[in-house]
């Protein structure tokens, strides 16, 4: 398709397991975002990539969330160690360009972590 | 800091009635806004965004938003609500740093029920 496709859409993990989420970008789209969104919350920014540059990390909530894009399309969240409070929606974006433009966000649906 | 509000968490409108979802903004400088719905175990759809210009944007499936720079707001409205409206809707600025990255910063969310 040619949407933003993230798998896998549901995640049951116990607690102090890894995880790893993958998105696939619509194709094309230099900018790739993960958002993190809680039960009856707005998404909240985990992570940027302008192709496979990492260039803002900043909402990484801690050193066990590690994000990469080693060629610019494909994008995977790795959890290491999970915990309770890990348990939300996690949301990948991508747009057609880098930087400080006004092209829309388009999102994928998203893959629901539930850690036990 | 940039950030939104979303003063409502729900609102409850009639089929065929007009509706309104209600959102405020703080940023620095000129903002880059943007409404998003989201449906049930859905990632998010872009519906319209504001950069400059006409001060009300048209955007997809009918909605419309009003941009009021002296009372820092962007309502989203709709002349006729239909049932199918019934979702989450999302506001949303774009962070303004020395990053560029073009993240964006989510007001809470606001439920919007349309009744038959």
């Amino acid at each position: 398709g040619a949407g933003v496709s993230q798998s896998p859409r549901y995640k049951v993990a116990k607690r102090g397991q890894d995880v790893a989420l993958r998105c696939d970008p619509i194709s094309g789209h230099v900018s790739l975002f993960w958002y993190q969104q809680a039960l009856g919350q707005g998404p909240e920014f985990l992570t940027y990539f302008q192709n496979e540059a990492q260039l803002d990390k900043s909402g990484l909530p801690s050193d066990r969330f590690f994000a990469e894009r080693p060629e610019g399309s494909v994008s995977t969240l790795k959890i290491q160690r999970t915990q309770q409070e890990d348990s939300a929606v996690y949301l990948c974006a991508s747009s057609l360009r880098g930087g400080y433009s006004n092209q829309p966000q388009h999102f994928g649906d998203g893959t629901r972590l539930s850690i036990l | 800091a940039q950030s939104v509000a979303q003063p409502e968490d729900q609102v409850n409108v009639a089929e065929g009635n007009p509706l309104t979802v209600k959102c405020t903004y703080s940023v620095s400088g000129n903002p880059y806004l943007f409404w998003y719905v989201q449906y049930p175990n859905r990632g998010l759809q872009f519906l319209l965004k504001y950069i400059t210009g006409d001060n009300l944007v048209k955007g997809s499936y009918g909605f419309e938003a009003e941009f009021n720079k002296s009372q820092t707001s962007f309502h989203l409205k709709k002349p006729s609500a239909l049932v199918s409206d019934s979702a989450l809707y999302f506001c949303a600025v774009r962070d303004i740093d020395s990053s560029n990255t073009g993240k964006l910063i989510f007001g809470q969310g606001t439920t919007l029920q349309v009744k038959p």
